[in-house]
């Protein structure tokens, strides 16, 4: 059964750096997309950007300038890094991953994790 | 960026059929896809490309519409289905979320 786990700290201090880790498990990274996702308090949802089967990625344009996705094949493991964080980036971050020869929807999902910007 | 607008919440009976509404900004051909998310859990794929039922999803829940318009139908409604329900369009670049569609039974 494939499964997401999203990991990283639940605190950021404004002007850091945010790093999450997605762990893969019951799949491998080297097939299909994988993305990440945020929900902001409130619902509002946010589709942050993806990284591909083959390591190309694909960011929101809102946050082209701040955001890096990478990926560990090894560990079967994929990263999202957002830098200058603000209050604004105050969410759920979700990965998820994109089905095969899709990258239209996510069909499976992480359970999520909170990640507060304060000082 | 596509905007995706639904109603923000919804209350209904069991046993009673309702449909969620999601209306684009620009049309978005059929892809659109929906998600139910409850309380505390992420979000679980519903329907995609407008109108195909995921693999496990319970046949009382449908979707139709193309363009801009689109509609996710439970019919019928159970107590389980208490839960917020997400539209998303993957046609226009970057993909976006509607603010999500609050569902109470009565």
């Amino acid at each position: 059964e494939v499964q997401l786990q999203e990991s990283g700290p639940g605190l950021v201090k404004p002007s850091q750096s945010l790093s999450l880790t997605c762990s893969v498990t019951g799949y491998s990274i080297t097939s299909n997309y994988w993305g990440w996702i945020r929900k902001f308090p409130g619902n509002k949802m946010e589709w942050m950007g993806y990284i591909s089967y083959s390591g190309s990625t694909s960011y929101n344009p809102s946050l082209k300038s701040r955001i890096s996705i990478t990926r560990d094949t090894s560990k079967n493991q994929f990263f999202l890094q957002l830098n200058s964080v603000t209050t604004e980036d105050t969410a759920t971050y979700y990965c998820a991953r994109y089905p095969l020869l899709q990258w239209d929807y996510f069909d499976y999902w992480g359970q999520g994790v909170m990640v507060t910007v304060s000082s | 960026d596509t905007v995706l607008t639904q109603s923000p919440a919804l209350a209904v009976s069991p046993g009673e059929r309702v449909t969620i509404s999601c209306r684009a900004s620009e049309s978005v051909s059929t892809l659109m896809h929906w998600y139910q998310q409850k309380p505390g859990q992420q979000p679980t794929l519903l329907i995609y490309l407008a109108s195909n039922l995921e693999s496990g999803v319970p046949a009382r829940f449908s979707g139709s519409g193309s363009g801009t318009d689109f509609t996710l139908t439970i019919d019928p409604v159970e107590a389980d289905d208490t839960a917020t329900y997400y539209c998303q369009q993957s046609w226009n670049d970057p993909w976006t979320f509607g603010g999500g569609t609050k569902l109470e039974l009565k």
